[in-house]
């Protein structure tokens, strides 16, 4: 167990809606990373916050927004789904936000768009 | 931004051979270089890692070499088994402005007993 703790496990939705997933981060870490990982793809690196703020932002889509609230958990939301959007969703965490110590990884939210 | 390039992209080897995994880097600033497990339908874990002060690193039966003049950097493991079949991601962290880690897109590693 890492301690990054991941809601929900599977999730399986229509086009066009929306959804909300959601990640607690190890006790004590501050910074919170999303990917996104689907097979061709590897782990692509969505967006980054540290403390409540963003620190950093990959190729994540206009459709995706995320925050990280005072309490330190943090919220991806993907909304006006497509098929293309299937894939398994990571939240890791990890004590420095500079990306020079071990990320936690969760064991990630399966999306499903049908 | 940091692109990383990951080789091959899957591996069969036989039980007790060796497994050399590659991975390349694109921006000279990067100077920490992590590796992942990933094993089937689980989340990934970091085996090993390497900063750029150092060449080579070892932790058993896994080593990580870098080579900052070329940008690249390799996983090796020896006397493999069976329980090592997983995908394996590389990734660099790069001390440009705001860092955080870049993937390869991971190696399929297969043990056949």
């Amino acid at each position: 167990d890492s301690g990054v703790t991941q809601t929900p496990k599977h999730l399986i939705t229509a086009t066009g809606q929306r959804v909300t997933l959601r990640c607690s981060p190890r006790s004590g870490d501050l910074s919170v990373y999303w990917y996104q990982q689907s097979l061709d793809q590897g782990l692509q690196f969505l967006i980054q916050y540290y403390n409540g703020e963003e620190r950093a932002k990959g190729n994540i889509l206009e459709r995706f927004s995320a925050q990280q609230f005072p309490d330190l958990h943090s919220e991806l939301n993907l909304s006006s789904l497509e098929l293309g959007d299937s894939a398994l969703y990571f939240c890791a965490s990890s004590a420095r936000g500079d990306g020079k110590t071990e990320a936690f990884f969760g064991q990630g939210t399966r999306l499903t768009v049908v | 931004g940091e692109n990383v390039e990951q080789h091959p992209s899957t591996l069969s080897v036989q039980e007790g051979d060796s497994a050399v995994i590659k991975c390349t880097y694109s921006d000279s600033a990067s100077n920490y270089f992590p590796w992942y497990k990933q094993e089937l339908g689980k989340r990934p874990q970091l085996i090993i890692d390497i900063r750029s002060n150092v060449g080579e690193k070892k932790d058993q039966r896994i080593a990580v070499t870098l080579n900052k003049t070329a940008k690249h950097f390799s996983l090796h493991i020896t006397e493999t088994q069976p329980e090592d079949s997983a995908v394996y991601f590389c990734a660099a962290s790069t001390d440009s402005g705001y860092s955080t880690l870049t993937f390869g897109k991971g190696t399929m590693l297969l043990v056949s007993p």
